[in-house]
């Protein structure tokens, strides 16, 4: 068992569906990142979210960190072939870094 | 002008050779790490330095040595290679040493030992 569990593993949809990515953990994070890998590329960064109930935008992708600070989820509206990629949770919950076991998602024209 | 930069992208070796991995950041950052992302797209970190000091080593094998000439270089030596060092390396720079600080990585570097 990882410490920050993404669901679903893999997710494949049709352009202009709406899907939301789940990460999950039994730890407390002071903050949660979330990153975007494109094939043959590292990570980019797509927010961090610092504040439990927190709610962040990104154009059509809604970031939400929960109450406890224990999990986060990512949301996509109206899904473009252009948000395809290998979605990743990471955070510290002491001095160490992890990143979640990841969700790839396709989208399909 | 490339932010983190490795070399070579792609690294293709027998068993039982030494090999290194370069890589360079010019974002003025003060901290870079090592990842590998194995086959199943697990990204976990190996090693962070902060201004050329080691401040994270995880349960690697000594077989790994990290070596920082400078704040900008982080270079990874890899001894007597094996099957399962085959993955994708990456390379990352952050400023400041605390977790959680923006990460920009490098393109990667995919090893493959038959």
């Amino acid at each position: 068992t990882q410490l920050l569990e993404q669901s679903p593993q893999f997710l494949s949809i049709q352009e202009g569906e709406n899907l939301t990515v789940y990460c999950n953990s039994s730890s407390v994070f002071s903050s949660l990142q979330w990153y975007r890998q494109e094939p043959g590329e590292g990570p980019v960064l797509l927010v961090t979210v610092v504040t439990g109930g927190e709610v962040k935008k990104l154009k059509r992708l809604t970031f939400q960190f929960g109450d406890a600070r224990k999990d986060s989820s990512l949301h996509i509206t109206a899904a473009q072939p252009g948000d395809t990629g290998l979605y990743l949770c990471a955070g510290a919950p002491g001095n160490q870094f992890y990143f979640g076991t990841g969700t790839s998602l396709t989208v399909i024209p | 002008d490339t932010a983190v930069s490795q070399t070579p992208k792609y690294l293709v070796t027998q068993m039982g050779n030494d090999k290194s991995i370069k890589c360079e950041q010019n974002l003025g950052h003060d901290t870079m790490y090592w990842y590998k992302q194995d086959s199943k797209k697990f990204l976990k970190i190996m090693f962070s330095y902060n201004n050329k000091e080691l401040i994270i080593n995880e349960t690697v094998p000594n077989r790994f040595s990290p070596k920082s000439p400078d704040k900008a270089h982080l270079n990874l030596h890899i001894n007597s290679l094996e099957l399962g060092d085959s993955a994708v390396y990456f390379c990352a720079s952050s400023q400041g040493r605390r977790p959680g600080h923006e990460q920009y990585f490098g393109p990667g570097t995919r090893l493959t030992v038959t």
